[in-house]
């Protein structure tokens, strides 16, 4: 079946510093969609990606995917406080969602 | 708008009861879903809807039973609890279907944690 794998499961940045979360389909997937869990919340979307080779920008986060459509990825530039939380990205083919693991981001002031 | 709303916040069972979580939306979204969300695994589906009087599996559908008898609501029930279904359960919704040409924003419930005992 379809599997997304997520990388780093964990990272811990002092403030300013970027980062960067990966996520690795072992199909091609129509579409991907990244999403922000604050710690005790729920997943709130931020994003999605349909085009082969499509980058977006929200402000500090660019969020990437693949040529092949396999991989993508979210850096976030100069991390704050307010991103800490765990991000997922989810992988969708033909009515099947997957999640990524999620990769926690924890930021030290 | 309420969003999607979820019941109960916290849960407390013993192996082998039975019980239902509540899920409701007010954004006339078509789309309904359940996961769950155990530490170190994301997200998992366990079922979905894509409208009223339809249902599919998803990833992780044993032990668990839904309905969706109107647009609004879309309660999961668990048949006989087990120790292993100890975990998060979140309820989205979205106005259509994610499908090979895009899905749609998925907005989620803030959550039922359920530890059975």
């Amino acid at each position: 079946g379809q599997q997304v794998m997520q990388i780093p499961q964990y990272q811990h940045v002092q403030e300013g510093e970027d980062f960067t979360t990966y996520c690795n389909s072992s199909t091609t997937l129509s579409n991907i969609q990244w999403y922000k869990q604050r710690p005790g919340g729920h997943p709130v979307f931020l994003i999605q990606l349909v085009k082969s080779g499509e980058v977006k920008k929200q402000k500090r986060l660019t969020f990437q995917f693949g040529e092949a459509k396999k991989n993508s990825s979210l850096h976030i530039t100069a991390t704050q406080t307010t991103d800490v939380g765990t991000y997922f990205c989810a992988g969708l083919r033909v009515n099947d969602m997957r999640f990524g693991a999620g990769t926690r981001l924890t930021v030290k002031p | 708008n309420a969003g999607v709303t979820q019941t109960p916040k916290f849960q407390v069972l013993k192996t082998g009861q039975s019980m239902t979580l509540q899920c409701a939306q007010d954004m006339n979204h078509e789309y309904m879903s359940w996961y769950r969300q155990d530490p170190g695994m994301g997200l998992r589906l366990i079922h979905y809807s894509v409208g009223a009087g339809i249902t599919d599996q998803g990833e992780v559908p044993n032990g668990y039973n839904v309905s969706r008898s109107t647009t609004e609501d879309f309660p999961l029930r668990l048949l006989s609890a087990a120790p292993s279904q100890t975990s998060v359960y979140f309820c989205a919704s979205s106005m259509f279907l994610p499908g090979p040409t895009g899905g749609d924003t998925q907005y989620f419930g803030p959550g039922t944690r359920l530890t059975v005992l």
